[in-house]
C-alpha cells in the first residue's frame, strides 16, 4: 500500500530481551518521527530524522533506546534489555518535507508487551 | 512531558447531543493540527491552523485557533456514533509536534 507500513504488528518480549521495530515511510518522503503511546494517551515523542541523520533524538529516555535510517528510508528503532515499563505502542509517522508544515502520516504502530 | 492539556479527558454523549473538546498550553505554537485515532490505527489528520484566531469548519466539527496561538477548541454539533474515538491535538514548535494529553469520545447510538 501507499501508507506508512509498521512491522511487526504486536510483539512480545521477555524482560531483558533485544527488539527491533521497524517503519518503512510514504515513499518520498524525507522526514520521519517515532512516538511512543501510551492506554488512551497523547503520542510521546522520541526521534525525528530528516534524511539519514537523527536531526532531533532529545525524545529517546535513556541510552537503551537506538534509533536508525541508513538509506533514508526504512528506519528502526532498537531498545536492549528491555523493561516492563517500556511496554506501548510505537508509532512511526512521515512528512513529505522536514519542519511542521508538511502534515503527519501514521502507521498503525507496532505494540510491545515486555513480560 | 506534555506541553498540551486536553480537557475533558474522556466523554461520553447521545447521539445528536454537541460537545467541544479543549487543547491549552503555556506555549506558543507556530501552528496547531487536531487528529482523530481509532483503536489498532495511528492518528489520522483532522485540521491544520496556523493563523491566531483562525476558525476552519469540517462539516460538523468546527475547529478554532487562539488569538496568542497557545490553545485551540474542537466543536462537533450533532455527534455520530461514526465520531467516537480519540481526539488528539498536537502543537508546533520547532521541526517537532508536541501532542496533548487525548480525549477519549464514545457517542452513544
Amino acid at each position: 500500500g501507499a501508507g506508512v507500513s509498521q512491522t511487526p504488528s504486536n510483539k512480545v518480549t521477555e524482560k531483558g530481551k533485544y527488539v527491533e521495530l521497524r517503519c518503512d515511510p510514504i515513499s518520498g518522503h524525507t522526514a520521519l518521527y517515532w512516538y511512543r503511546q501510551s492506554l488512551g494517551q497523547g503520542p510521546e515523542f522520541l526521534i525525528y530524522f530528516q534524511g539519514t541523520g537523527a536531526a532531533d533524538d532529545s525524545g529517546l529516555p535513556n541510552d537503551r533506546f537506538f534509533a536508525v535510517r541508513p538509506e533514508g528510508s526504512v528506519s528502526t528503532l532498537k531498545i536492549q534489555r528491555t523493561e516492563r515499563g517500556d511496554s506501548a505502542v510505537y508509532l512511526c509517522a512521515s512528512s513529505l518535507t522536514s519542519g511542521t508544515d508538511s502534515p503527519l502520516h501514521f502507521g498503525n504502530g507496532t505494540r510491545l508487551t515486555v513480560t | 512531558t506534555q506541553l498540551l492539556e486536553q480537557s475533558p479527558q474522556f466523554l461520553s454523549i447521545q447521539e445528536g447531543e454537541n460537545l467541544t473538546v479543549y487543547c491549552n498550553s503555556s506555549s506558543v505554537f507556530s501552528s496547531l493540527q487536531w487528529y482523530r485515532q481509532e483503536p489498532g490505527e495511528g492518528p489520522v489528520l483532522l485540521v491544520t491552523v496556523v493563523t491566531g484566531g483562525e476558525v476552519k469548519k469540517l462539516k460538523r466539527l468546527t475547529f478554532q485557533f487562539g488569538d496568542a496561538r497557545k490553545d485551540s477548541s474542537l466543536h462537533i454539533t450533532a455527534a455520530q456514533p461514526g465520531d467516537t474515538g480519540l481526539y488528539l491535538c498536537a502543537g508546533a514548535a520547532g521541526n517537532q509536534f508536541y501532542f496533548g494529553t487525548g480525549t477519549s469520545l464514545t457517542v452513544i447510538p
